[in-house]
């Protein structure tokens, strides 16, 4: 089945460093989705990606979908204690009529002032 | 709006009790869903419901039953707890469309002795 991977699973970075994670599916994909869950909160949804190489920012977050629609990274520039959390990829489950969201291992991020 | 809202918040449970998760949404979405977290992990799909009167079986859905009571509410239910049960458990709604995004609600952590 439609498999979603994240790499890193974790990372630690000190205040005001870059970070960045990578996504990537099995299967090509019509969207992908970026979700952030802080410590013991629930899943929001960030932004989502619908055309092959398309790029968007949301203040110091970028996010591209790669142009063979199969990958996504995400990329943090200068965090901030406040980007704490995981951060998941997700993409429409084609298996089933896109009713499904599989969503990637996640990678976590810590951040140190 | 209220969005997804979850009862309980918290639950302990003893091996073989039985307990319903409550869910409900208000912003007439047509699809629902139940994942559970285990800590440190990713979202697994439990069961969902494409829309009233629907309902499918997720990724892990051994030892839960679903309904779907009608178009704002999906309950699951442990009919006898096990500790692998042990979890943190979100319900999500979700609109028509395949770039819909879903909506988590604030989630139930439930423990099984």
């Amino acid at each position: 089945g439609q498999q979603v991977m994240q790499i890193p699973q974790y990372q630690h970075v000190q205040e005001g460093e870059d970070f960045t994670t990578y996504c990537n599916s099995s299967t090509t994909l019509s969207n992908i989705q970026w979700y952030k869950q802080r410590p013991g909160g629930h899943p929001v949804f960030l932004i989502q990606l619908v055309k092959s190489g398309e790029v968007k920012k949301q203040k110091r977050l970028t996010f591209q979908f790669g142009e063979a629609k199969k990958n996504s990274s995400l990329h943090i520039t200068a965090t901030q204690t406040t980007d704490v959390g995981t951060y998941f990829c997700a993409g429409p489950s084609r298996d089933t009529g896109f009713q499904k969201l599989v969503f990637g291992t996640g990678t976590r991020l810590l951040v140190s002032p | 709006n209220a969005g997804v809202t979850q009862t309980p918040k918290f639950q302990v449970l003893k091996t073989g009790q039985s307990m319903t998760l409550q869910c409900a949404q208000d912003m007439n979405h047509n699809s629902m869903y139940w994942y559970r977290q285990d800590p440190g992990m990713g979202l697994r799909l439990i069961y969902y419901s494409a829309s009233e009167g629907t309902t499918d079986k997720g990724e892990v859905p051994n030892g839960y039953n679903v309904s779907r009571l009608n178009k704002r509410e999906f309950s699951l239910r442990l009919e006898s707890a096990a500790p692998s049960q042990t979890s943190v458990y979100f319900c999500a709604s979700r609109g028509s469309g395949r770039g819909e995004t879903q909506y988590f609600g604030p989630g139930t952590r439930l423990l099984v002795l």
